[in-house]
């Protein structure tokens, strides 16, 4: 069974801090997301990638940038942490070579920004 | 630009009812859809997906082009069904890089 693991369960910054969300899969997926989930929004697209070392932006990438040095790995950054940025941050990978393959989801990282 | 609708935030039925998640979607090409589902204290999965044309849990979803809608639907309601609920749709072409979710429904089984 695919496994996506997200460091933190649970995180609390401070405004302007340089925050790092953490996720690992364990199926050699090649196709990775972040995405944040807030009430009455629904999920959005922060930013995904397809391959090591490449990063496409998502529907929502102002104020983030990301991180894939190995294909396993893929981190969030919030380089200077905003109120507005507390939310529930879900990572996800695919298989790239199956048409509509199923996103595999973490748990989610709550995070909060005071 | 693809879209989304899920009309109802919440929907709340009881035990043994029929329940209807409505979902409307808004794309040019020929789209693939998808129902994830989000229990309590668990990881979002995926539920079931139109090209597949199956049953999950009891669940079913037609996708109609000519309404542009894929409403999830079950005919005999369950505690255990209730959930977040969210239709999402990807371009045709195969590749769910743009897999755009809609805001989701918050379905509520009384016993």
């Amino acid at each position: 069974d695919v496994k996506v693991t997200q460091s933190s369960r649970y995180l609390v910054k401070r405004t302007g801090e340089k925050v790092f969300l953490e996720c690992v899969q364990d199926m050699d997926h090649e196709n990775m997301f972040w995405y944040r989930q807030d009430p009455g929004l629904g999920l959005r697209l922060i930013y995904f990638s397809y391959d090591v070392k490449m990063k496409e932006k998502g529907d929502i990438p102002e104020g983030y940038s990301v991180s894939r040095e190995k294909k396993e790995r893929f981190s969030l950054i919030l380089e200077s942490a905003s109120t507005n940025q507390t939310s529930m941050y879900l990572c996800a990978s695919s298989i790239r070579d199956r048409d509509n393959s199923p996103l595999h989801f973490g748990n989610g990282t709550r995070l909060t920004v005071t | 630009a693809q879209r989304v609708t899920q009309p109802e935030k919440l929907l709340s039925v009881f035990k043994g009812a029929p329940v209807e998640l409505k979902c409307n979607y808004s794309y040019s090409g020929s789209p693939e859809l998808f129902w994830y589902v989000q229990y309590s204290r668990q990881r979002l999965q995926l539920l079931l997906r139109h090209i597949s044309r199956e049953s999950i849990k009891g669940f079913t979803a037609d996708l109609n082009k000519g309404e542009t809608s894929f409403h999830l639907k079950k005919p005999f309601a369950q505690e255990e069904d209730s959930a977040m609920y969210y239709c999402a749709l990807s371009g045709s072409g195969g590749s769910n890089y743009k897999l755009t979710f809609g805001k989701g429904t918050l379905l509520t089984v009384n016993p």
